[in-house]
């Protein structure tokens, strides 16, 4: 079985400061891993995924997030914060057993400040 | 851009009622799946299907029933709802129901019962 655990429920930031959002992953396979972003009112956006290739990987709106095996963790990061970052993010797994079945975690909601 | 196209955006139904969710894609994929999204609780996979054939219920009351009579298009008939059924419905398509590839939501339904 695969699980994915989004250790902050909430985090505040303000703007023009780093972003840390931390997700720890549980697979018996290499998984694929993918971080999604939602909007008030809105469908999950992809912001990046990994999928065994570098492990440093780029998303859009400045978003990176690096697979750590040995960590089993795929934190997800910005170094500067924008007010149009304020959401809830989610780090999901997929993979190995589980087929095309997504696993999401419980979500991190993010505030922003100015 | 979402590329998936959810209508109704918002819908209030008692629970005797009989209504359809429908879900649109304009990717050219071939798998869709319904979600289920309720307040502080993760994401909820209800249905999958792979080229119009079901592949997945993940063990969904019969009180809801999918049709997707192409990949283009998905729906979620609902009749004789519960009030625990008041959620967000998203739906999403990805080229095949493979692990490795994102999945695109929609906006998603939300679903009140009376």
């Amino acid at each position: 079985a695969q699980s994915v655990t989004q250790l902050d429920s909430h985090v505040s930031v303000s703007e023009g400061t780093p972003v840390l959002l931390r997700c720890n992953y549980s697979s018996s396979y290499s998984p694929s891993l993918f971080w999604y972003v939602q909007h008030p009112n809105k469908g999950l956006q992809l912001l990046l995924k990994y999928t065994s290739a570098a492990t440093l990987v780029k998303g859009i709106n400045g978003f990176e997030a690096e697979f750590k095996k040995s960590e089993t963790s795929f934190h997800l990061t910005k170094p500067s914060a924008h007010m149009s970052d304020a959401a809830e993010y989610f780090c999901v797994v997929s993979g190995g057993a589980a087929g095309n079945k997504l696993t999401f975690g419980g979500g991190t909601r993010v505030l922003v400040k100015p | 851009e979402t590329g998936v196209t959810q209508t109704p955006r918002h819908l209030v139904m008692g629970m005797t009622n009989k209504k359809s969710l429908k879900c649109e894609q304009h990717l050219g994929h071939n798998a869709m799946y319904w979600y289920k999204q309720s307040a502080k609780k993760p994401l909820e996979l209800m249905f999958v299907y792979n080229f119009k054939e079901q592949t997945e219920n993940n063990s969904v009351p019969s009180r809801f029933s999918p049709e997707c009579p192409n990949s283009s298009h998905l729906f979620l008939h609902l009749h004789t709802l519960q009030p625990e059924d008041s959620a967000l419905y998203l739906c999403a398509s990805s080229q095949q129901g493979y692990s490795n590839q994102p999945q695109h939501f929609g906006d998603g339904t939300r679903l009140s019962i009376l």
